[in-house]
């Protein structure tokens, strides 16, 4: 049974810092790791799906890695920004996906 | 494209009455799925769709929980009789075949 779990449970980070989320699943026979943000008493926003071929997968200042045979993903935000308050995601799955427990992070200006 | 759509957003009930939450996917999404998030956790699947027919509701409370999706558009999921623990937000979502899942905003029940 795939079990995820992110560290930190929480982080406060001054605005410009470059920081970096962590991700650990169980199961390394995932078909992809994805990576989501949450907004307070929002919905689930997808940032990042880096499939199982895949060892990294970018978009603007986010990038997200993949090493399977650790079971590990992390994210990586560079410059962090006070709009990238949010609590973020992972999860590991194709289509049926597990969850993390998610770290908040707040990015204070 | 219209995103997934869910209905209410918010729902305070007393325990042991019964709920129903609605979900309308994007068109054409042919795989549904329900998730519950407890408060600090992250989601957890509940049960998943394919058309109208179920694929795993292996962590559906089925003693109360029930979940319908007729003729394969719209869902919903339904909670009889509710429970203090059944309070979190529900999320739905869907996807097309072989891609990603879009999530609606979902529900915050609230049991007291």
């Amino acid at each position: 049974k795939q079990e995820v779990t992110q560290i930190p449970a929480a982080l406060s980070v001054p605005e410009g810092e470059n920081l970096v989320l962590n991700c650990s699943f169980t199961d390394s026979a995932i078909y992809n790791l994805q990576w989501f943000r949450q907004d307070p008493g929002k919905g689930l926003t997808s940032l990042l799906l880096i499939q199982s071929s895949q060892r990294e997968q970018t978009s603007g200042r986010l990038n997200a890695s993949l090493d399977k045979s650790s079971g590990r993903s992390t994210l990586y935000i560079a410059a962090s920004q006070p709009g990238d308050s949010a609590t973020y995601l992972c999860a590991a799955g194709f289509q049926k996906l597990v969850f993390g427990t998610g770290t908040r992070l707040l990015v204070s200006p | 494209e219209a995103g997934v759509a869910q209905s209410p957003r918010y729902k305070i009930i007393e325990k042991r009455q019964s709920v129903a939450f609605w979900c309308n996917p994007i068109s054409g999404h042919a795989t549904l799925y329900w998730y519950q998030q407890i408060l600090g956790q992250g989601p957890k699947l509940l049960i998943q769709f394919q058309n109208n027919g179920v694929v795993d509701d292996s962590q559906l409370p089925k003693d109360r929980f029930s979940a319908e999706r007729l003729k394969g558009v719209d869902s919903t999921l339904k909670i009889q009789p509710a429970k203090l623990e059944d309070s979190a937000v529900y999320l739905c979502a869907s996807s097309l075949e072989g891609r990603k899942n879009n999530f609606g905003s979902g529900t915050r029940l609230t049991v007291v």
